[in-house]
């Protein structure tokens, strides 16, 4: 089961600044959090990740607060083609501990990005 | 390298048919992952390999699903006696392990059930 909470549904304005949170306040010590995006009929695509520090690429700015219950993705300056659904992930410990972890799913935040 | 690729992308199979589908991960990924999504829904984990070896299943993947890895490289799924529930989207996705921590998935296979 997916152990992360995410607000079904958002809109942002063209230009502005996408802020979508998400809540996973069971996380353990040594898990990471995930963040993948979905645009309609495509498979998912890596944005970001992190453990405890605030991280940046070129996608994306993440969030993570100091008890790690909570994070936000920061799209800077959402486009249309920002449109999509976002997923939060905590990764589970594989059985083998091989270091990479499944990624479970849940069912995200639609995004709409409004011209 | 053109990324993970699936094959087919769209099928339709009657009720009680057998299909089977590929995925060719990037090369060199040595760990695959097969996923399903269904509309509305975030992508389910089925199984996934590290190199040929099969190292979890979940407990969606009923006897009638089977998956290999025979070389470690390309991959099927193989649904026997398919069932009008078993119309998804079936996403295969690969990462190269330990040094990479993102994986990239294929455009899936839509299969549907009639």
């Amino acid at each position: 089961d997916a152990k992360t909470t995410q607000p079904p549904s958002m809109d942002c304005a063209e230009g502005r600044a996408a802020n979508l949170p998400c809540n996973h306040s069971t996380i353990s010590g040594n898990e990471y959090v995930y963040w993948y995006r979905q645009i309609h009929s495509q498979g998912p695509q890596y944005i970001i990740h992190g453990l405890k520090n605030n991280e940046t690429n070129e996608m994306a700015s993440l969030i993570i607060t100091e008890d790690r219950k909570s994070s936000t993705l920061i799209l800077p300056h959402a486009t249309l083609r920002d449109t999509a659904v976002y997923y939060c992930i905590v990764r589970v410990p594989s059985i083998s501990n091989f270091g990479n972890e499944k990624l479970t799913f849940g069912t995200g935040t639609r995004l709409t990005i409004i011209p | 390298d053109t990324g993970v690729s699936q094959d087919p992308r769209h099928k339709i199979t009657k009720r009680g048919q057998n299909v089977t589908f590929r995925c060719d991960p990037i090369s060199e990924h040595n760990r695959l992952y097969w996923y399903r999504q269904t509309l509305g829904q975030g992508p389910e984990f089925l199984t996934y390999f590290q190199n040929e070896a099969q190292l979890e299943k979940s407990r969606l993947l009923s006897d009638r699903f089977s998956a290999e890895r025979p070389k470690g490289s390309f991959s099927t799924l193989e649904i026997q006696r398919t069932e009008q529930g078993d119309s998804a989207m079936y996403l295969c996705a690969s990462s190269l392990e330990p040094q990479n921590t993102e994986a990239f998935f294929g455009q899936g296979t839509r299969l549907t059930v009639v």
